[in-house]
Parts: C-alpha cells; sequence; structure tokens
C-alpha cells in the first residue's frame, strides 16, 4: 500500500523568509512524488513531481522538492515566501510497480500562512 | 489553456435522491480520474477510466458508479444519497502514461440535506 504523511497540520512562516513544508511517502517500489496547491473553494493546482533523475525538482511559482530516498522524504521548499503562497498544499504519491494503479494518494494537507 | 471542466459546481439534493456530476477533460487527455474530498479532509481517490475503459477502483461506494463516453466525458453517477455524501468531488484528467500529473477540476461541491 501507498501512503503519505505530512507531519505539520499548519505551518507559519515571515515573508521574505524560505519556507519548508515536510512530507513523507511509504511505496513498495520506486515512488512517483507531485506536490498540489488548493487556494479555498477550489481545485487543486500541480506545483510540481518527481519521477526519475536529478533529487531537485523546480516547479511553479518557485516553488521546489528535494527527493531523499533514504529519508523517504520530498519536502517542498521556497527561498522566499509571499503572502500569495498562503494556501493548503497537499504531497500526494503514486506507486508505479503496482499494476493498474492510477490514483494519487495524497497526505493530511498543510495549511501554510505567510505573515505579512 | 484549457482546464478541465465540471458541472455543475453546486449541487443540493435531498437524502434518497440521485445526482449526476459531469466532467470534460482537458483535449487529448485520455484518462480521468474522480477524487471525493469530505470537509477538512485530504481528496480519496474513488474510479479512473482510461481509454472509455475502467482502470482503477478506490474506495467507491456501490450506490455510485462512473462512466467514460467516446468523447471523453466522464459522469459520475450517486444514488440513494446520504448525508455523508456531502463533499467536493474533483475529476482529473492526465494523458496516458504513468509519469504524468494529474489536472484538476475546479470541483462539484455536493450537498445532501
Amino acid at each position: 500500500a501507498q501512503s503519505v504523511a505530512q507531519p505539520e497540520d499548519q505551518v507559519n512562516v515571515a515573508e521574505g523568509n524560505p519556507l519548508t513544508v515536510k512530507c513523507t511517502y511509504s511505496v513498495s517500489g520506486n515512488p512517483y512524488l507531485f506536490w498540489y496547491v488548493q487556494y479555498p473553494n477550489r481545485g487543486l493546482q500541480f506545483l510540481l513531481k518527481y519521477i526519475t533523475g536529478d533529487n531537485l525538482v523546480k516547479g511553479s511559482y518557485g516553488f521546489e522538492a528535494e527527493f531523499n530516498k533514504s529519508q523517504t522524504s520530498f519536502h517542498l521548499k521556497k527561498p522566499s515566501a509571499l503572502v500569495s503562497d498562503s494556501a493548503l498544499y497537499f504531497c500526494a504519491v503514486r506507486d508505479p510497480s503496482n499494476f493498474g494503479n492510477e490514483k494519487l494518494t495524497f497526505g493530511t494537507g498543510t495549511r501554510l500562512t505567510i505573515i505579512p | 489553456a484549457a482546464g478541465v471542466i465540471q458541472s455543475p459546481r453546486h449541487l443540493i439534493k435531498e437524502k434518497r435522491e440521485t445526482a449526476t456530476l459531469k466532467c470534460y477533460p482537458i483535449p487529448r487527455h485520455d484518462t480521468v480520474y474522480w477524487y471525493q474530498q469530505g470537509p477538512g479532509q485530504d481528496p480519496q481517490f474513488l474510479i479512473s477510466f482510461y481509454e472509455k475503459m475502467q482502470s482503477d477502483k478506490g474506495s467507491i461506494p456501490d450506490r455510485f458508479s462512473a462512466q467514460q463516453f467516446s468523447d471523453y466525458h466522464s459522469e459520475l453517477n450517486m444514488s440513494s444519497l446520504e448525508l455523508g455524501d456531502s463533499a467536493l468531488y474533483f475529476c482529473a484528467s492526465s494523458p496516458s502514461g504513468r509519469g504524468y500529473e494529474q489536472y484538476f477540476g475546479p470541483g462539484t461541491r455536493l450537498t445532501v440535506t
């Protein structure tokens, strides 16, 4: 079974400071990992993904994430936070070694608040 | 750029009624996914279709059914609605191939009274 853990329900960061939103995963094979952002009453918006290759992946709006296989982590980062980054962030995993497995399994989400 | 379209955006039904949610994927996306997000919860996978065939199934109640049509749009049919079915229902689409990300629609907010 595949699963994702987001250990922090809430993260508060001052505007201009670096931010990190944590994610750890569990799959039987090599994972496909994704980050999505959700604004109030809106759908999930894709930020970035790790499939293979370079452990540091860059995505939309200046976000990046680092895949760490030994720690089974995929933390989301941004060097300088903006107030507009305030939203709900979901980490998701998919196990491609599981034939017929199409679904994304999401973490419980982390609410990021950027303080002006 | 074209996005996933869902209709209706809001739906209010009474217990034991039926509801049909529609999803129109991004052009040239042949895979459609349905997710349910309860209040304050993460999205839960319901079912997916590839080339009009069911490709994966999650925690979808027997009261729900879904299909994908020849134009790749999909419909989620929900019968004997219960209060607990009140949620945000998302449709997502992607091209076929395991490395592609899923693009989500704005969701249909279903309220069962």
